[in-house]
Protein backbone atom coordinates (compact mmCIF):
# COMPACT_ATOMS: atom_id res chain seq x y z
CA UNK A 1 0.00 0.00 0.00
CA UNK A 2 1.57 3.35 -1.46
CA UNK A 3 2.01 5.94 0.88
CA UNK A 4 1.78 9.84 0.15
CA UNK A 5 3.39 10.88 -2.98
CA UNK A 6 5.54 13.79 -4.27
CA UNK A 7 6.57 14.69 -7.37
CA UNK A 8 9.67 15.84 -7.77
CA UNK A 9 11.62 15.87 -4.53
CA UNK A 10 13.54 19.04 -5.96
CA UNK A 11 13.01 21.83 -8.04
CA UNK A 12 14.97 25.15 -9.20
CA UNK A 13 12.88 27.91 -10.38
CA UNK A 14 14.22 31.26 -10.84
CA UNK A 15 11.96 34.34 -10.07
CA UNK A 16 8.78 35.18 -11.95
CA UNK A 17 8.77 31.37 -13.24
CA UNK A 18 5.72 29.41 -12.36
CA UNK A 19 5.98 25.83 -10.89
CA UNK A 20 3.77 22.77 -10.27
CA UNK A 21 3.97 20.43 -7.67
CA UNK A 22 2.27 17.21 -8.05
CA UNK A 23 0.61 14.90 -5.02
CA UNK A 24 -0.92 11.32 -4.96
CA UNK A 25 -2.80 10.65 -2.01
CA UNK A 26 -2.45 7.52 0.19
CA UNK A 27 -4.88 4.43 -1.10
CA UNK A 28 -8.35 5.06 0.13
CA UNK A 29 -8.30 9.19 1.36
CA UNK A 30 -10.29 11.47 -0.72
CA UNK A 31 -8.73 14.63 0.76
CA UNK A 32 -5.40 16.33 0.07
CA UNK A 33 -4.07 19.42 2.21
CA UNK A 34 -0.99 21.75 1.14
CA UNK A 35 1.48 23.23 3.32
CA UNK A 36 4.41 25.04 3.15
CA UNK A 37 7.47 24.80 5.54
CA UNK A 38 9.81 27.44 5.44
CA UNK A 39 13.20 26.63 6.84
CA UNK A 40 13.34 26.59 10.28
CA UNK A 41 9.45 27.14 10.77
CA UNK A 42 6.82 24.71 11.04
CA UNK A 43 4.45 23.59 8.07
CA UNK A 44 1.85 26.36 7.38
CA UNK A 45 -1.58 25.68 5.95
CA UNK A 46 -2.26 26.43 2.24
CA UNK A 47 -5.04 25.21 1.34
CA UNK A 48 -7.39 21.62 1.00
CA UNK A 49 -9.51 19.68 -1.42
CA UNK A 50 -12.23 17.57 -1.32
CA UNK A 51 -14.27 16.19 -3.87
CA UNK A 52 -12.34 18.46 -6.54
CA UNK A 53 -12.70 21.60 -4.58
CA UNK A 54 -11.50 24.21 -2.48
CA UNK A 55 -12.59 23.66 0.63
CA UNK A 56 -10.44 25.52 2.80
CA UNK A 57 -7.70 28.12 2.48
CA UNK A 58 -4.79 29.20 4.91
CA UNK A 59 -3.41 32.71 4.65
CA UNK A 60 -1.56 32.60 1.09
CA UNK A 61 -2.13 34.90 -1.98
CA UNK A 62 -3.64 34.29 -5.38
CA UNK A 63 -0.82 33.06 -6.49
CA UNK A 64 -1.15 29.98 -5.06
CA UNK A 65 -3.76 27.78 -6.89
CA UNK A 66 -4.74 24.18 -6.35
CA UNK A 67 -6.30 21.71 -8.26
CA UNK A 68 -7.67 17.97 -7.45
CA UNK A 69 -8.48 15.31 -10.12
CA UNK A 70 -11.02 12.64 -9.73
CA UNK A 71 -8.42 10.20 -8.62
CA UNK A 72 -8.01 12.17 -5.85
CA UNK A 73 -4.57 13.06 -7.08
CA UNK A 74 -3.45 17.07 -6.68
CA UNK A 75 -1.49 19.60 -7.87
CA UNK A 76 -0.18 22.85 -6.58
CA UNK A 77 0.57 26.22 -8.86
CA UNK A 78 2.60 29.07 -7.97
CA UNK A 79 2.36 31.72 -10.18
CA UNK A 80 5.08 34.73 -10.60
CA UNK A 81 7.33 33.15 -7.77
CA UNK A 82 9.37 35.07 -5.44
CA UNK A 83 12.28 34.33 -3.49
CA UNK A 84 10.50 34.04 -0.15
CA UNK A 85 8.49 30.73 -1.77
CA UNK A 86 11.53 29.04 -1.36
CA UNK A 87 10.13 25.90 0.97
CA UNK A 88 9.82 22.59 1.40
CA UNK A 89 6.14 22.08 0.13
CA UNK A 90 4.17 18.89 1.89
CA UNK A 91 1.32 17.16 1.03
CA UNK A 92 -1.07 15.40 2.72
CA UNK A 93 -3.95 12.75 2.58
CA UNK A 94 -6.71 12.31 4.72
CA UNK A 95 -10.32 10.71 4.47
CA UNK A 96 -13.22 13.10 4.38
CA UNK A 97 -11.61 16.22 5.72
CA UNK A 98 -12.75 14.89 9.10
CA UNK A 99 -10.95 16.31 11.83
CA UNK A 100 -10.24 13.59 13.74
CA UNK A 101 -8.61 11.99 11.04
CA UNK A 102 -4.78 11.42 10.46
CA UNK A 103 -3.05 13.10 8.09
CA UNK A 104 -0.98 11.51 6.09
CA UNK A 105 2.24 13.14 5.17
CA UNK A 106 4.44 12.93 1.94
CA UNK A 107 8.38 13.86 1.88
CA UNK A 108 7.93 16.85 0.16
CA UNK A 109 9.16 19.00 -2.63
CA UNK A 110 12.04 20.91 -2.15
CA UNK A 111 11.84 24.26 -4.44
CA UNK A 112 14.80 26.45 -4.21
CA UNK A 113 13.98 30.11 -6.35
CA UNK A 114 16.92 31.43 -7.38
CA UNK B 1 -8.31 31.18 16.90
CA UNK B 2 -6.40 28.53 17.61
CA UNK B 3 -2.78 28.21 18.27
CA UNK B 4 -0.33 25.87 19.22
CA UNK B 5 3.01 27.12 21.30
CA UNK B 6 6.23 24.81 22.06
CA UNK B 7 8.44 26.13 24.59
CA UNK B 8 11.38 25.35 24.10
CA UNK B 9 12.79 25.34 20.32
CA UNK B 10 15.89 22.88 20.86
CA UNK B 11 16.41 20.39 23.83
CA UNK B 12 19.08 18.24 24.52
CA UNK B 13 19.45 15.01 26.37
CA UNK B 14 21.74 12.20 26.94
CA UNK B 15 20.75 9.27 25.75
CA UNK B 16 19.20 6.74 28.08
CA UNK B 17 17.83 9.94 30.05
CA UNK B 18 14.09 10.90 30.13
CA UNK B 19 12.70 13.79 27.33
CA UNK B 20 10.19 15.95 27.39
CA UNK B 21 9.32 18.76 24.95
CA UNK B 22 6.35 20.72 25.83
CA UNK B 23 3.54 22.23 23.94
CA UNK B 24 0.78 24.57 24.97
CA UNK B 25 -1.99 25.24 22.88
CA UNK B 26 -5.12 27.99 22.83
CA UNK B 27 -8.44 26.31 20.75
CA UNK B 28 -12.10 27.69 21.53
CA UNK B 29 -13.23 24.41 20.89
CA UNK B 30 -12.25 20.93 22.07
CA UNK B 31 -9.32 20.33 20.43
CA UNK B 32 -7.78 17.58 18.50
CA UNK B 33 -4.13 17.44 19.41
CA UNK B 34 -1.01 15.27 17.82
CA UNK B 35 2.44 15.15 18.02
CA UNK B 36 4.53 14.40 14.45
CA UNK B 37 7.76 13.56 14.15
CA UNK B 38 10.21 15.05 11.42
CA UNK B 39 13.94 13.22 10.59
CA UNK B 40 15.99 14.61 8.10
CA UNK B 41 14.66 14.50 4.14
CA UNK B 42 11.54 12.44 5.58
CA UNK B 43 7.99 13.41 5.73
CA UNK B 44 6.15 14.25 8.89
CA UNK B 45 5.53 11.04 10.70
CA UNK B 46 2.59 10.87 13.68
CA UNK B 47 3.60 9.74 17.02
CA UNK B 48 0.52 9.72 18.80
CA UNK B 49 -3.17 11.78 18.60
CA UNK B 50 -5.25 12.53 21.28
CA UNK B 51 -9.14 13.15 20.31
CA UNK B 52 -10.98 13.41 23.54
CA UNK B 53 -11.15 10.00 24.85
CA UNK B 54 -8.39 8.68 27.36
CA UNK B 55 -6.09 11.87 28.82
CA UNK B 56 -2.79 10.25 28.89
CA UNK B 57 -2.52 8.86 24.98
CA UNK B 58 0.32 6.38 24.27
CA UNK B 59 2.47 6.87 20.82
CA UNK B 60 4.85 5.04 18.59
CA UNK B 61 8.64 4.26 19.68
CA UNK B 62 7.73 4.76 23.54
CA UNK B 63 6.59 8.37 23.15
CA UNK B 64 3.17 9.45 25.17
CA UNK B 65 1.57 12.84 26.01
CA UNK B 66 -0.91 13.98 28.55
CA UNK B 67 -3.75 16.33 27.84
CA UNK B 68 -4.42 18.37 30.59
CA UNK B 69 -7.22 21.05 29.86
CA UNK B 70 -6.72 23.17 32.91
CA UNK B 71 -3.17 23.65 32.47
CA UNK B 72 -4.41 23.85 27.98
CA UNK B 73 -1.00 21.77 27.61
CA UNK B 74 -0.24 18.64 25.83
CA UNK B 75 3.41 17.69 26.63
CA UNK B 76 5.46 15.02 25.04
CA UNK B 77 7.15 12.30 26.91
CA UNK B 78 9.54 9.39 26.71
CA UNK B 79 11.46 7.53 29.85
CA UNK B 80 14.62 6.52 27.90
CA UNK B 81 15.70 8.39 25.01
CA UNK B 82 17.35 6.91 22.12
CA UNK B 83 19.84 8.12 19.42
CA UNK B 84 17.16 7.11 16.71
CA UNK B 85 14.86 9.81 18.54
CA UNK B 86 16.66 12.83 17.25
CA UNK B 87 14.57 14.49 15.07
CA UNK B 88 12.19 17.76 14.85
CA UNK B 89 9.12 17.50 16.61
CA UNK B 90 5.68 19.48 16.19
CA UNK B 91 2.73 19.75 18.34
CA UNK B 92 -0.06 20.02 16.23
CA UNK B 93 -3.56 21.28 16.43
CA UNK B 94 -6.75 20.82 14.72
CA UNK B 95 -10.52 22.28 15.18
CA UNK B 96 -12.86 19.88 15.93
CA UNK B 97 -15.68 19.73 14.11
CA UNK B 98 -14.28 21.21 11.59
CA UNK B 99 -12.35 20.37 8.31
CA UNK B 100 -8.97 19.10 8.42
CA UNK B 101 -6.46 22.02 8.93
CA UNK B 102 -3.44 21.41 11.24
CA UNK B 103 -1.86 24.15 13.14
CA UNK B 104 1.51 23.40 13.69
CA UNK B 105 4.28 24.61 16.69
CA UNK B 106 7.21 26.14 15.43
CA UNK B 107 8.71 22.84 16.36
CA UNK B 108 11.34 21.61 18.86
CA UNK B 109 14.66 20.33 18.09
CA UNK B 110 15.77 16.94 19.80
CA UNK B 111 19.59 16.36 19.95
CA UNK B 112 20.45 13.03 22.02
CA UNK B 113 23.86 12.43 23.11
CA UNK B 114 25.69 9.08 23.35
Amino acid sequence: DAGVTQSPTHLIKTRGQQVTLRCSPKSGHDTVSWYQQALGQGPQFIFQYYEEEERQRGNFPDRFSGHQFPNYSSELNVNALLLGDSALYLCASSLRGLAKNIQYFGAGTRLSVL
Amino acid sequence: AQSVTQLDSHVSVSEGTPVLLRCNYSSSYSPSLFWYVQHPNKGLQLLLKYTSAATLVKGINGFEAEFKKSETSFHLTKPSAHMSDAAEYFCVVNLSGGYNKLIFGAGTRLAVHP
